[in-house]
């Protein structure tokens, strides 16, 4: 699991509350993401950072946003879940560089009723 | 269209047999090109990893790029059991810049 840790694993939550995903890493990596995958849809970026308090949109950010104060954590943040953002969540890293692919932690199962 | 397109499956061989996935991509500037592999509520992990076209082995694992075709391949010999998952191809204009395909179910039969 390269060293990535994503918790909740599961969470349920009601319509319009907010939602807070976490993920840590041990790997001293500079880049961490957020992806969602859905059927049909495959992997999809959210957000990304490159730095601590460094961040920028991936294709499906809106609704979320996200924090990075330390090289080790990245959280995502549901501002107001809806039903739609119900999918699995993933946080990946990579080292520094065009030659560094990316590393998967296991996902949080979010369910918004 | 999507950028990169991958079959969903399922793909069903028996044991033993070879396993070949591709996918296809339109974006010619995309120069890198991997395979992960996910198992059921697990995350993907990184299986093949080429920049270039030609061929690339690992084991029972070979991957190939034609960049002249954006067509992309992921050959599993000696197929196992332990090989059910669903495949996912990604390539991007760097490793960290990645568009997935969606992914295709493989399931090998014993």
């Amino acid at each position: 699991d390269a060293g990535i840790t994503q918790s909740p694993r599961h969470k349920v939550t009601e319509t319009g509350t907010p939602v807070t995903l976490r993920c840590h890493q041990t790997e001293n990596h500079r880049y961490m993401y957020w992806y969602r995958q859905d059927p049909g849809h495959g992997l999809r970026l959210i957000h990304y950072s490159y730095g601590v308090k460094d961040t920028d949109k991936g294709e499906v950010s809106d609704g979320y946003s996200v924090s990075r104060s330390k090289t080790e954590d990245f959280l995502l943040t549901l501002e107001s879940a809806t039903s739609s953002q119900t999918s699995v969540y993933f946080c990946a890293i990579s080292g520094q560089g065009e030659y560094s692919p990316l590393h998967f932690g296991n996902g949080t199962r979010l369910t918004v009723t | 269209q999507k950028e990169v397109e991958q079959d969903p499956g399922p793909l069903s061989v028996p044991e033993g047999a070879i396993v070949s996935l591709n996918c296809t991509y339109s974006n010619s500037a995309f120069q890198y090109f991997m395979w992960y592999r996910q198992y059921s509520r697990k995350g993907p992990e990184l299986l093949m990893y080429t920049y270039s076209s030609g061929n690339k082995e690992d084991g029972r694992f070979t991957a190939q790029v034609d960049k002249s075709s954006k067509y992309i391949s992921l050959f599993i010999r000696d197929s196992q059991p332990s090989d059910s998952a669903t495949y996912l191809c990604a390539t991007g204009a760097a490793g960290n810049k990645l568009t997935f395909g969606g992914g295709t179910r493989v399931l090998v039969k014993p």
